[in-house]
């Protein structure tokens, strides 16, 4: 039941900005965009989330088309350790069960 | 520190036995997630809950079973009736529209 599309890998060169790409054609207009990222054999990793506006963070930025039915995460500065699968979820409202739906993701390497 | 502690982090089960797992949380979060995840896949979404004394199944709750007798915990039994239990399971919690917290996952491994 995952609402989200995401390619399954993508490469990047280190130091190089990372842009993730994320369809959510069906998103309502009470869900947020959220991004996890997990680094293999661990817990996910909670990176940004938004509504309608673009977002900023220490880790990444979040850019949400005006239709708000696609999304990009972007790293602005690739590093090694930024190597791992992230995911792109939109979140249920809450009185719809607050559902935490994980599609399969997109694996990022990032390379030397 | 506030948090949410998954434990153990692994777990040997004999075919056959039920097998409970632990999920606690001290973030004062109302709703809580069991996830499973396969090597090589993505989270599946096993059973969520979003007060106490009420959950919810997901995608994959056929074999399972969960409690929320507390708000601060969400345990998850493994029973003999679900056929393929070897998995990374992992648990979260989250309060309504903001970033959900992660456990370390449990590896569970049927001997």
């Amino acid at each position: 039941d995952a609402k989200t599309t995401q390619p399954p890998s993508m490469d990047c060169a280190e130091g190089r900005a990372a842009n993730l790409p994320c369809n959510h054609s069906t998103i309502s207009g009470n869900e947020y965009v959220y991004w996890y990222r997990q680094i293999h054999s661990q817990g996910p990793q909670y990176i940004i989330h938004g509504l309608k506006n673009n977002e900023t963070n220490e880790m990444a930025s979040l850019i949400i088309t005006e239709d708000r039915k696609s999304s990009t995460l972007i790293l602005p500065h690739a590093t090694l350790r930024d190597t791992a699968v992230y995911y792109c979820i939109v979140r249920l409202l809450y009185n719809q069960g607050g559902k935490l739906i994980f599609g399969q993701g997109t694996e990022l390497s990032v390379k030397p | 520190d506030g948090g949410i502690t998954q434990s153990p982090k692994y777990l040997f089960r004999k075919e056959g036995q039920n097998v409970t797992l632990s999920c606690e949380q001290n973030l004062n979060h109302d709703a809580m997630y069991w996830y499973r995840q396969d090597p090589g896949q993505g989270l599946r979404l096993i059973y969520y809950s979003q007060i106490v004394n009420d959950f919810q199944k997901g995608d994959i709750a056929e074999g399972y079973s969960v409690s929320r007798e507390k708000k601060e915990s969400f345990p998850l039994t493994v029973t003999s009736a679900q056929k393929n239990p070897t998995a990374f399971y992992l648990c979260a919690s989250s309060v309504d529209r903001l970033e959900a917290f992660f456990g370390q996952g449990t590896r569970l491994t049927v001997v």
